[in-house]
């Protein structure tokens, strides 16, 4: 079993939608929780950083993670073309340290 | 403020010859992390620097090695490269803290033929 789980879609939505993203994870250890945003031919950019269980909002993104469940969320509202990316979560803490250990991605289409 | 910095950004090298890669942390980011991102394995975490000391290393071979240099830019070095190795390469810099935010480059991506 990975350490990481994320559905790898391809998702794909009309303009507009409501966009959920999910990753689940083993390792209770982890602490601090990320959501990055790749572009093809780029690198990560962070959308989202939450510690501990908890929602945090940012404009039209909000992350969730509920740590008793070992379970992280991203929702996209109103989601636009240039919302299309690889969506990755990432998490962080106890023995992995500072290494960020990443699902493999979820692929998101936005179609206007 | 300028972000974090890679060169070059693209590498077309043969088997078992060896690599260098380059990167630019942003200004006052003290610790660099290097990743390895593949279709098939995703993002993996190679090793991290901070203070010119490896603080943190990845499930990689010896023949992936890295130096973290006084004003904090670092290199990592392939050597003995393998078809395997043909990748994005990507470095994030941080201030070092725990739980904190770790800011990619745009990468380097590695042929190997």
């Amino acid at each position: 079993q990975k350490e990481v789980e994320q559905d790898p879609g391809p998702l794909s939505v009309p303009e507009g939608a409501i966009v959920s993203l999910n990753c689940t994870y083993s390792n209770s250890a982890f602490q601090y929780f990320m959501w990055y945003r790749q572009y093809s031919r780029k690198g990560p950019e962070l959308l989202m950083y939450t510690y501990s269980s908890g929602n945090k909002e940012d404009g039209r993104f909000t992350a969730q993670v509920d740590k008793s469940s070992k379970y992280i969320s991203l929702f996209i509202r109103d989601s636009q073309p240039s919302d299309s990316a690889t969506y990755l979560c990432a998490m962080s803490g106890g023995q992995a340290g500072t290494a960020l250990i990443f699902g493999k991605g979820t692929t998101l289409s936005v179609s206007s | 403020k300028a972000g974090v910095t890679q060169t070059p950004r693209y590498l077309i090298k043969t088997r078992g010859q060896q690599v260098t890669l380059s990167c630019s942390p942003i200004s006052g980011h003290r610790s660099v992390s290097w990743y390895q991102q593949t279709p098939g394995q995703g993002l993996q975490f190679l090793f991290e620097y901070f203070s010119e000391t490896q603080r943190n290393k990845g499930n990689f071979p010896g023949r992936f090695s890295g130096r973290q240099f006084s004003n904090s830019r670092s290199e990592m070095n392939v050597s003995t490269l393998e078809l395997g190795d043909s990748a994005l390469y990507l470095c994030a810099s941080s201030m070092a803290l725990a739980g904190d935010t770790q800011y990619f480059g745009p990468g380097t991506r590695l042929t190997v033929l």
